[in-house]
């Protein structure tokens, strides 16, 4: 069964201090790892899919790596609109589900 | 606006009344899915579609049924709600085939209450 764990669960940051947030997962054949953003009460927003160990994509302040087991998200000087939920996803080759982890909660105080 | 709608967005409802929340995507895509959303469980998949007429079952599928008729709608049913359906519900779309396979669109979510 495919598992998807985050953390920390809730991290609390100053603005301009850089920090990252822990995807580690256990998948029988990674497609894809998934971040999205997530805003109270909206859906989930695409940020990024990592598909290989090695790859790094970058958007803006955020910037996504794989490994074997985990994946991270580094954000770099944040601002407080960066704070949102953060959710990590992976889908198994010859899968159509996805499966998700909890997501980080991300405060940014000004 | 490449978009992914769902309705009602809010729904208060009683135990064992029927009830469909629709949802519909006007970018063509192929794959459908329902989420789940429940504090500490995060999002879990319900049911999911790769195409018209194709559906096949999430990690929590009981207690809720889906039909693929046409590309762009994907309704999800309740036939006799429960208290412990009571949760926040995502549709979301994507493509299977050409660029951009992978960006998941979800929709604003419906917020539901089985009482």
């Amino acid at each position: 069964e495919d598992q998807v764990t985050q953390s920390p669960e809730a991290l609390r940051l100053q603005e301009g201090e850089s920090s990252s947030l822990n995807c580690s997962y256990t998948v029988s054949g990674l497609r894809g790892l998934f971040w999205y953003r997530q805003d109270p009460g909206k859906g989930p927003e695409f940020l990024f899919t990592l598909y290989s160990a090695g790859e790094e994509k970058e958007k803006e302040r955020l910037k996504a790596t794989l490994t074997k087991k985990e994946s991270f998200l580094h954000i770099t000087a944040p601002k407080p609109e960066d704070s949102a939920t953060y959710l990590c996803a992976v889908q198994a080759w010859g899968a159509g589900k996805s499966t998700f982890g909890d997501g980080t909660t991300l405060t940014v105080k000004p | 606006e490449a978009q992914v709608t769902q309705n009602p967005r809010y729904l208060i409802t009683v135990t064992g009344k029927k009830l469909t929340v629709t949802c519909s995507q006007n970018m063509n895509h192929e794959y459908m899915s329902w989420y789940r959303q429940d504090p500490g469980l995060g999002l879990r998949q319900i049911y999911y579609s790769m195409n018209v007429e194709v559906t096949d079952k999430g990690d929590v599928p009981e207690g809720y049924k889906v039909s693929r008729k046409e590309k762009r709608n994907f309704p999800l049913i309740l036939e006799s709600p429960s208290p412990n359906q009571t949760s926040l519900y995502f549709c979301a779309s994507r493509r299977t085939s050409g660029g951009s396979t992978d960006t998941q669109y979800f929709g604003p979510g419906t917020r539901l209450t089985v009482l």
